[in-house]
């Protein structure tokens, strides 16, 4: 079955460490993105991808790296920079060639809930 | 700069009766809008997409409804069931290549 798995699903981090979340998809699309949730709050873009080997910060890039070497592949670091990094991280990709006939949205995996301890 | 509002954050309604959850966008000039579903700590499924040349769009018990002009969209669902209970939310795109921007969503609780 083709689709966006995410691991793990819960992360515990120490205080100056760096954790690295996996986003893995099969569904062959070419954008990939990452998201920070946060309660009553809408979903907000760290990072995302539209192509292997380039990626573009969100709103939030902030103390958050990315690398894209393969397409499938869209790994989210969680550097010691980010002084509040406590929240669920969602991934998503998306058909680029759907954008265009107008039929492409967003796919979601599962999510990573990522706690400082 | 594009605000989407979801109002209102949390409605309870018993089980059988029809509703509405209110999307509005403050910036009309949008490519797409689309609603999706997130139950509790899990990622988000995607109902409905309705492209800016459409007015509504339809899956099953769920409607979904574009007003450009008004800046308003609407979710109906039909004869709610508890399975319906999650958090909606909407985002809409501003063009192909943009990010989505999204509503803090509304926490959905039909009472059996």
């Amino acid at each position: 079955d083709g689709g966006i798995t995410q691991s793990p699903k819960y992360l515990f981090r120490k205080e100056g460490q760096n954790v690295t979340l996996s986003c893995e998809q099969n569904l062959n699309h070419d954008a990939m993105y990452w998201y920070r949730q946060d309660p009553g709050q809408g979903l907000r873009l760290i990072y995302y991808s539209q192509i292997v080997n380039d990626f573009q910060k969100g709103d939030i890039a902030e103390g958050y790296s990315v690398s894209r070497e393969k397409k499938e592949s869209f790994p989210l670091t969680v550097t010691s920079a980010q002084k509040n990094p406590t929240a669920f991280y969602l991934c998503a990709s998306k058909d680029l060639r759907g954008a265009i006939v107008g039929t492409g949205g967003q796919f979601f995996g599962p999510g990573t809930r990522l706690t400082v301890l | 700069k594009q605000e989407v509002t979801q109002i209102p954050a949390a409605l309870s309604v018993p089980e059988g009766e029809n509703l509405v959850l209110n999307c509005s966008f403050t910036d009309s000039a949008i490519y797409n809008l689309q609603w999706f579903r997130q139950d509790p700590g899990k990622g988000l499924t995607s109902l409905l997409l309705i492209q800016s040349s459409q007015r509504e769009q339809t899956s099953g018990r769920l409607n979904a409804s574009l007003d450009k002009s008004s800046g308003r969209s609407t979710l109906y669902i039909a004869a709610s069931q508890p399975g319906d209970s999650a958090t909606y939310l909407c985002a809409v795109q501003m063009d192909s290549n943009y990010q989505l921007i999204w509503g803090a969503g509304t926490k959905l609780i039909i009472k059996p």
